[in-house]
C-alpha cells in the first residue's frame, strides 16, 4: 500500500537556523500537503501543492511538489521559536474513498533560542 | 466560527467500558474523518464520511463504530474499550471543493486502563 517517510524523525535547531525537511513516497501523488502540529493541538494546514515542479511560499514557510511526483519537501528559513512542533507531510489515500488522506510519521522540531 | 470541536478533551476509561467521542462542525463540510495519533505512528485513519448516512471504515477500523446521521456531528463509539486504543483522537474536516484540505480539532486524550 501507499507510504509516506519522513526524514529526519526530528531535529533540533538554533534560532535563526534554516529547516530543510522532506517526504518520499512509494508511489505517484498528484497532491502533497504539509501540516504542522503544535503541542497539544491538532494539525494545521501549512501548504497544499497541486503540480509537479511547483514551489510555494507561505511566510517563512517554502514546499516543493518533487518532479517525479513521488517526493516533496518543506523548508523553514530563519527558524523562531514558535516553529516547534511535527510537521507532517500528506497525500491523497487513492485505495480509500475520495478525501482520504494517509499521513507521514512527522518531523518533530525543536529550536533552541 | 467554532470550526471543528471535539468533546471531551479528556478521558480515562477502564477496559470494556464504552464509549462516545464527540465531533461536530459548524462549517458545512461534507467530509468528516477520524484519525488517531500513536507516538512514532503518525496519524491513521479511523472512519470517514462523505456525508449524511454515508460512511466508510479507514485504515484502523477494528473496536470503533461511527454513524453520520447529520451534517455536522460525526461521533465515534467504542464498544468496548482496550488498553490498544489508548491514543489521542483527532477528527477533521473539509468541503468538497478542497477535499485535502482538512481542518482538524484539538483533539481527545483516551487512557484506557
Amino acid at each position: 500500500g501507499q507510504q509516506l517517510n519522513q526524514s529526519p524523525q526530528s531535529m533540533f535547531i538554533q534560532e535563526g537556523e534554516d529547516v530543510s525537511m522532506n517526504c518520499t513516497s512509494s508511489s505517484i501523488f498528484n497532491t502533497w500537503l504539509w501540516y504542522k502540529q503544535d503541542p497539544g493541538e491538532g494539525p494545521v494546514l501549512l501548504i497544499a501543492l497541486y503540480k509537479a515542479g511547483e514551489l510555494t511560499s507561505n511566510g517563512r514557510l517554502t514546499a516543493q511538489f518533487g518532479i517525479t511526483r513521488k517526493d516533496s519537501f518543506l523548508n523553514i528559513s530563519a527558524s523562531i521559536p514558535s516553529d516547534v512542533g511535527i510537521y507532517f507531510c500528506a497525500g491523497p489515500n487513492y485505495g480509500g474513498s475520495q478525501g482520504n488522506l494517509i499521513f507521514g510519521k512527522g518531523t518533530k522540531l525543536s529550536v533552541k533560542p | 466560527n467554532a470550526g471543528v470541536t471535539q468533546t471531551p478533551k479528556f478521558q480515562v476509561l477502564k477496559t470494556g467500558q464504552s464509549m462516545t467521542l464527540q465531533c461536530a462542525q459548524d462549517m458545512n463540510h461534507e467530509y468528516m474523518s477520524w484519525y488517531r495519533q500513536d507516538p512514532g505512528m503518525g496519524l491513521r485513519l479511523i472512519h470517514y464520511s462523505v456525508g449524511a448516512g454515508i460512511t466508510d471504515q479507514g485504515e484502523v477500523p477494528n473496536g470503533y463504530n461511527v454513524s453520520r446521521s447529520t451534517t455536522e456531528d460525526f461521533p465515534l463509539r467504542l464498544l468496548s474499550a482496550a488498553p490498544s486504543q489508548t491514543s489521542v483522537y483527532f477528527c477533521a474536516s473539509s468541503w468538497k471543493g478542497d477535499v485535502y484540505g482538512y481542518t482538524f480539532g484539538s483533539g481527545t486524550r483516551l487512557t484506557v486502563v
